[in-house]
């Protein structure tokens, strides 16, 4: 049982490059998140998707889109990579279609963009 | 919107010594509440969380919180402090008008002296 596997581990792009930061959960969670974490700023909610085929904006969802592929499994594109990007972005999952459950979190990505 | 502020971005803290970090937010509607734990380069944990029904609530590795409405506070302590409680800790709460968003405090690291 691996929980909330995140990939790659560390990634480092030039401005304007694009990448997708993967995200799965083998849990049979119906809600999955993402966060970028900044320092001094704690987690601030990028996108999250309630239940397979829903997609919603949270804090800071400019620059960024989400695809929920499947109920295990949630993305996250970066079109064209800008230095405040620059993050550590963590996945997350919980059971029901709300923020009243626990969420579990995955190991996160520390992305770089020179 | 909701938000959280948690005072004191670094607290230290000797072996054995109580351990309070605070969280305060700002509503008019008792929102959910939870304390997380991120250890060092990995994903959050859950610690605690408050719904409903008693205001204190105890979590894991002995660290409680009270929720007081009247000081809109929700602050995590713990008795005797231990070396491996060294982290960071994250306060969060949902939006006062849906649970559908969720919102972090900036962050506490704890440092625990020998």
């Amino acid at each position: 049982n691996a929980g909330v596997t995140q990939t790659p581990k560390f990634q480092v792009l030039k401005t304007g490059q694009s990448m997708t930061l993967q995200c799965a959960q083998d849990m049979n969670h119906n809600s999955m998140y993402w966060y970028r974490q900044d320092p001094g700023m704690g987690l601030r909610l990028i996108y999250y998707s309630a239940s397979e085929g829903t997609t919603d904006k949270g804090e800071v969802p400019n620059g960024y889109n989400v695809s929920r592929l499947n109920k295990r499994e949630f993305s996250l594109r970066l079109e064209s990579a800008a230095p405040s990007q620059t993050s550590v972005y963590f996945c997350a999952s919980s059971a029901g279609s709300g923020f009243t459950d626990t969420q579990y979190f995955g190991p996160g990505t520390r992305l770089t963009v020179l | 919107a909701q938000s959280v502020t948690q005072l004191g971005s670094h607290v230290s803290v000797s072996e054995g010594a109580l351990v309070l970090l605070r969280c305060n937010y700002s509503s008019s509607v008792p929102p959910y509440l939870f304390w997380y734990v991120q250890y060092p380069n990995q994903g959050l944990q859950l610690l605690l969380k408050y719904t409903t029904g008693a205001t204190l609530v105890k979590g894991i590795n002995g660290f409680e919180a009270e929720f007081k409405k009247s000081e809109t506070s929700f602050h995590l302590t713990k008795p005797s402090a231990h070396m491996s409680d060294a982290a960071e800790y994250f306060c969060a709460v949902s939006d006062q008008n849906n649970f559908n968003k969720f919102y972090f405090g900036s962050g506490t690291k704890l440092n625990v002296k020998p």
